[in-house]
């Protein structure tokens, strides 16, 4: 059974640091590119990040470009999302995503606020 | 970067009637050399992640009912719920695998009439 799991979530004030994790199993994960995709409260889905397997290329949305840094360890199975800078416009659920958006964690919950 | 654009931002239907939502992209997500639409439709209810539902703009993925339908090709594509059970409704997404950025519409919202 595919499981995506994240964590890392929490409250933070505005130009802190989070890094989220995603731990994934049931699957291949160092064969698939994984993303991630953010929800503001009562609003809709966000691209935020992806990686590639082949490679390890990322991509970013513009605004989290220079901000944000996605990584994966594929020793581990795990994807992650190392998050600086923090405004409130980043406050939102993080879901992780394998690759065609097949699977998706539950989500972990980010709210940046003083 | 290429822009989704649903319409409408809501609709109401009755029981066992016909759901259309379109999808607009900014620029062609077809891509020539194998002639597939990189556009996908999730599904979402409240307090659940999204669901996919459709890839290559009108592949139905494992598991989802056969009322579900996706079409279109180029800029233009349609989910069609065939006859609207209770549990469809839900807030629905179309999104472009094209290129990057990745975007997603901003989202229609069904409701039963």
């Amino acid at each position: 059974e595919v499981q995506l799991v994240e964590s890392g979530g929490g409250l933070v004030k505005p130009g802190g640091s989070l890094r989220l994790s995603c731990a994934a199993s049931g699957f291949a994960f160092n064969i698939y590119a994984m993303t991630w995709v953010r929800q503001a409260p009562g609003k809709g889905l966000e691209w935020v990040s992806t990686v590639t397997a082949s490679d390890g290329s990322t991509y970013y949305a513009d605004s989290v470009k220079g901000r944000f840094t996605i990584s994966r360890d594929n020793s581990k199975n795990t994807l992650y999302l190392q998050m600086n800078s923090l405004t409130a416009e980043d406050t939102a659920l993080y879901y992780c995503v394998k690759q065609r958006g097949d699977y998706w964690g539950q989500g972990t919950l980010v709210t940046v606020s003083s | 970067d290429i822009v989704m654009t649903q319409s409408p931002d809501s609709l109401a239907v009755s029981l066992g009637e016909r759901a259309t939502i379109k999808c607009k992209s900014s620029q062609s997500v077809l891509y020539s050399s194998n002639n597939k639409n990189y556009v996908s439709w999730f599904q979402q209810k409240p307090g659940q992640p999204p669901k996919l539902l459709i890839y290559w703009a009108s592949t139905r993925e494992s598991g989802v009912p056969d009322r579900f339908s996706g079409s279109g090709s180029g800029t233009d594509f349609t989910l069609t719920i065939s006859s609207l059970q209770a549990e469809d409704v839900a807030v629905y997404y179309c999104h472009q695998y094209y290129t990057m950025p990745r975007t997603f519409g901003q989202g229609t919202k069904v409701e039963i009439k």
